[in-house]
């Protein structure tokens, strides 16, 4: 069966970096893309964009460029989150999740990144 | 518009019927899907399409779509159903994905 699961919470200081995976399991990962959702304490779901898992190439939604970057290891079937100079204001759990909104949608468990000094 | 806009809560008595409405003028071009998530849970498919049923969600579950409004409806509400309910499209330029803010359902 399709499973998506992430790494485990962090705990960073401001201006750190941290980086998420998303290790895919039960289909071919570069049949279907992955996006990236975040949802800060309280709040609702925010789309941060996609990876295109066949070519690598990503996609950021606006407010999601320069410090946040998409990436993929395809040996493992992995996509990573990586978020650079991270501030107070990204504590957040981020989901992976392939095909949002479409019949072939699965989520991971999401991963909690807390950012605090 | 680059909006999908949900009432923030709604409230229904248990096994009666409520609709849960997403607005946006992407909705003209574009179905919207519907997420159900409860706390500490990973978001759940629970419609998409113009009104289709992931295997595993009961069929009290629906969708609808007029003009820029796609609605949700659950038809004989149920405790377990107690959530927060988010709808899901694209933009206008079908290049970007688009969440609402959210409808927390309580069944009463």
């Amino acid at each position: 069966q399709v499973q998506l699961v992430q790494s485990g919470s962090e705990l960073k200081k401001p201006g750190a970096s941290v980086k998420v995976s998303c290790k895919a399991s039960g289909y071919t990962f570069t049949k279907f893309s992955m996006n990236w959702v975040r949802q800060a304490p309280g709040q609702g779901l925010e789309w941060m964009g996609w990876i295109n898992t066949n070519t690598g190439k990503p996609t950021y939604a606006q407010g999601f460029t320069g410090r946040f970057v998409f990436s993929l290891d395809t040996s493992v079937s992995t996509a990573y989150l990586q978020i650079n100079s991270l501030k107070a204001e990204d504590t957040a759990v981020y989901y992976c999740a392939r095909e949002v909104g479409t019949p072939e949608d699965h989520w991971g468990q999401g991963t909690l990144v807390t950012v605090s000094s | 518009s680059s909006e999908l806009t949900q009432d923030p809560a709604v409230s229904v008595a248990l096994g009666q019927t409520v609709r849960i409405t997403c607005q946006g003028d992407s909705l003209r071009n574009y179905y919207a899907s519907w997420y159900q998530q409860k706390p500490g849970q990973a978001p759940v498919l629970v419609i998409y399409g113009k009104n289709n049923r992931p295997s595993g969600i009961p069929d009290r579950f629906s969708g609808s779509s007029s003009g820029n409004t796609d609605s949700l409806t659950i038809t004989g509400a149920q405790a377990e159903d107690e959530a927060d309910y988010y709808c899901n499209s694209r933009d206008s330029s079908g290049n970007q994905v688009l969440f609402g803010g959210g409808t927390k359902l309580t069944v009463l």
